[in-house]
């Protein structure tokens, strides 16, 4: 498809696993964002990349979240000992340019994470 | 401390009427910002996008302005539908302190009542 696309689209764990989440930006899009959403919240900044590299990953909650892009292409947000706190609903979006010249992001459905 | 905010309760109006949403920044200054809609489930879709030098911008039923000095943006629908009930997000850019980081509002849900 032409969209965002994220897998899997939801995820149970046990408290103190390790998670992989995916997402397929569009094609030619140079820009990554990772959000995250609890119920009834906006979505929270996680990470953007611009290519390959983190341009800002100051809303990364701790070291147990880390996210890659190795290829500027898909992204993989990985989470280690997940705790229950961590449950919520990960978003991607993606977005042609980014910079001065951001404009519209384009959201996938996100990933829920349930960890129990 | 920077803060986004939108109205706070959720918004009923009747169908036809106008909706009026709010989102108020503070110790920001965004080049831009946007609007977008979330539907239960789904992943927010964007609507419309204003930058700092504009004052309205438009989109069929849809009207945005942006107050710079009042540090406000008003997000109108017209003619509103049952079709139009959804939670609206507000998004502005912290590109002036981290560059391209998008810091979404935390949304206002508007239901439409036929």
């Amino acid at each position: 498809g032409a969209g965002v696309s994220q897998t899997p689209s939801n995820k149970v764990t046990e408290k103190g696993k390790y998670v992989e989440l995916r997402c397929d930006p569009i094609s030619g899009h140079t820009a990554l964002y990772w959000y995250r959403q609890s119920l009834g919240q906006g979505p929270e900044f996680l990470i953007y990349f611009q290519g390959t590299g983190a341009a800002d990953d100051s809303g990364l909650p701790n070291d147990r979240f880390f996210a890659v892009r190795p290829e500027g292409s898909v992204s993989t947000l990985k989470i280690q000992r997940t705790e229950r706190g961590d449950s919520a609903v990960y978003l991607c979006a993606s977005s042609l340019q980014g910079g001065a010249n951001t404009g519209e992001l384009f959201f996938g459905e996100g990933s829920r994470l349930t960890v129990l | 401390s920077q803060k986004i905010e939108q109205n706070s309760e959720a918004l009923n109006i009747q169908e036809g009427k106008t909706a009026t949403l709010t989102c108020n920044y503070t110790n920001y200054s965004p080049a831009y910002l946007q609007w977008y809609r979330q539907d239960p489930g789904r992943g927010p879709v964007f609507l419309l996008l204003i930058r700092e030098n504009e004052k309205e911008k438009r989109k069929e039923r849809l009207k945005v302005t942006f107050d710079t000095t009042l540090k406000q943006s008003l997000f109108h629908i017209t003619a509103s539908q049952p079709a139009d009930s959804a939670t609206y997000l507000c998004a502005l850019d912290d590109s002036k302190t981290s560059y391209d980081k998008v810091i979404f509002g935390p949304g206002t849900s508007l239901s439409v009542i036929p």
